[in-house]
């Protein structure tokens, strides 16, 4: 089963910052959190991933809290390409990534 | 790089058939996974492979083979298809030095009658 709780769907507005709520209540101290996107009908496409500390890159931000037991991945400024299901997963280190149902971003003009 | 590629992309069977979706990557990556995805639902590991000649079950592994003779292809066999399986199915594969990405192929959209 997936370890996470996300909304089911959230709205945004284009330009706007986007973002989206984890909980990873029973997350253990070496399991990571791993953003991934799918958009329509597409494999799931990678996003981010982090530990304990806050994560930059060139798509999103993650924000961990300090007991890590939640997250919140941003989207800086939505557009309508980042209208997508988003997941947030928990995994040690092995190959499984256990998905959720994730939350079914809209972003809109 | 092509990067990970499936075939067929669409496929229609009757219950009862068999048959085998390819997957292959160029990426010379070690491991590499099945997983189907039903309508509304996030995606569930049927398989994983941690390298050539190792095959492993996921989450739902009933009713689909795996087999890994080499690095670049993980076929899946669908031994007696039923209408449960249903689905579309996605093909991965990771380097085990970058463990946190995964690269997904586009997908065998399956449908059993």
């Amino acid at each position: 089963d997936a370890k996470t709780t996300q909304p089911t769907s959230m709205d945004c507005a284009e330009g706007r910052a986007a973002n989206l709520p984890c909980n990873h209540s029973t997350i253990s101290g070496n399991e990571y959190v791993y953003w991934y996107r799918q958009i329509h009908s597409q494999g799931p496409q990678y996003i981010i991933h982090g530990l304990k500390n806050n994560e930059t890159n060139e798509m999103a931000s993650l924000i961990i809290t300090e007991d890590r037991k939640s997250s919140t991945l941003i989207l800086p400024h939505a557009t309508l390409r980042d209208t997508a299901v988003y997941y947030c997963i928990v995994r040690d280190n092995t190959d499984k990534l256990i998905f959720g149902t994730g939350t079914r971003l809209q972003v809109f003009p | 790089n092509a990067g990970v590629t499936q075939t067929p992309k669409f496929q229609v069977l009757k219950t009862g058939q068999s048959m085998t979706l390819q997957c292959a990557q160029d990426m010379n990556h070690e491991y590499m996974s099945w997983y189907r995805q039903d309508p509304g639902m996030g995606l569930r590991l049927i398989h994983y492979s941690v390298g050539a000649g190792i095959t492993d079950q996921g989450e739902v592994p009933n009713g689909y083979n795996v087999s890994r003779s080499t690095t670049e292809d993980f076929p899946l066999r669908l031994l007696s298809a039923a209408p449960s399986q249903t689905s579309v199915y996605f093909c991965a594969s990771r380097d085990p030095g970058q463990a946190y990405e995964q690269y997904f192929g586009p997908g065998t959209r399956l449908t059993v009658t």
